[in-house]
């Protein structure tokens, strides 16, 4: 199965800073790879697909970067609505695979 | 709209089956695909297998001994069995409606939340 690991396991962040998340393959996954926000008590919300393609609805802010084994997904202006766990996903290869998530906190 | 709703019961003792239902609306399960996800609390989600918008199903391999997941396209119904239930079983189940394209979840069921416990 392929690994997913993200980094880091939390951060907090101010008003308007930008934040940036990563997440490692065990393999190379050729940009198959997902992000998803969930925030408390609430179901995974897709944000980038494909690496960088940004799922409708989902604001500008976001971004999604990276190839090979090393993606990123980076939130342009930190806002309140954005605190919450962030996992990354491979979308290539059975089994799917999620990264063990990163909690984003208001700073 | 696309919605999807889980349904099934709380608690589950172990060594008995599991048994779920996903009711959807608003899309089709012969032109999109439906998976089932599992997430223990405080943990990443796990994907556990799918329903293909032809029929065909793909299983997590770690679970394809116990797991089956079949659908009623006329009551646009997609259901879960799994047997053998233990308690690192326990966590939220979801359903998920599936991009047609790669394998990611474009959108999720609100979820139930599944105890095994004695």
């Amino acid at each position: 199965d392929i690994q997913m690991t993200q980094s880091p396991a939390s951060l907090s962040a101010s008003l308007g800073e930008t934040v940036t998340i990563q997440c490692q393959a065990s393999e190379d996954i050729y940009s198959g790879l997902a992000w998803y926000q969930q925030k408390p008590g609430k179901s995974p919300q897709l944000l980038i697909y494909g690496a960088s393609s940004l799922q409708d609805g989902v604001p500008s802010r976001f971004s999604g970067s990276g190839s090979g084994t090393q993606y990123s997904l980076k939130i342009s202006s930190m806002q309140t609505e954005d605190e919450g766990v962030y996992f990354c996903q491979q979308g290539l290869k059975y089994p799917w695979t999620f990264g063990g998530g990163t909690k984003l906190e208001l700073k | 709209q696309v919605q999807l709703k889980e349904s099934g019961p709380g608690l589950v003792q172990p060594s008995e089956t599991l048994s779920l239902t996903c009711t959807v609306s608003g899309f089709s399960l012969t032109s999109y695909s439906v998976s089932w996800v599992r997430q223990p609390s405080g943990k990443g989600p796990e994907w556990m297998g799918r329903m293909w918008y032809d029929g065909d199903t793909a299983y997590n391999s770690a679970l394809k001994s116990r797991l089956s997941i079949s659908r009623d396209t006329s009551k646009n119904q997609v259901f879960l069995k799994m047997n053998s239930l233990q308690t690192d079983d326990t966590g939220t189940y979801y359903c998920t409606r599936d991009l047609n394209w790669g394998g990611y979840f474009d959108y999720w069921g609100q979820g139930v939340m599944v105890t095994v416990s004695s």
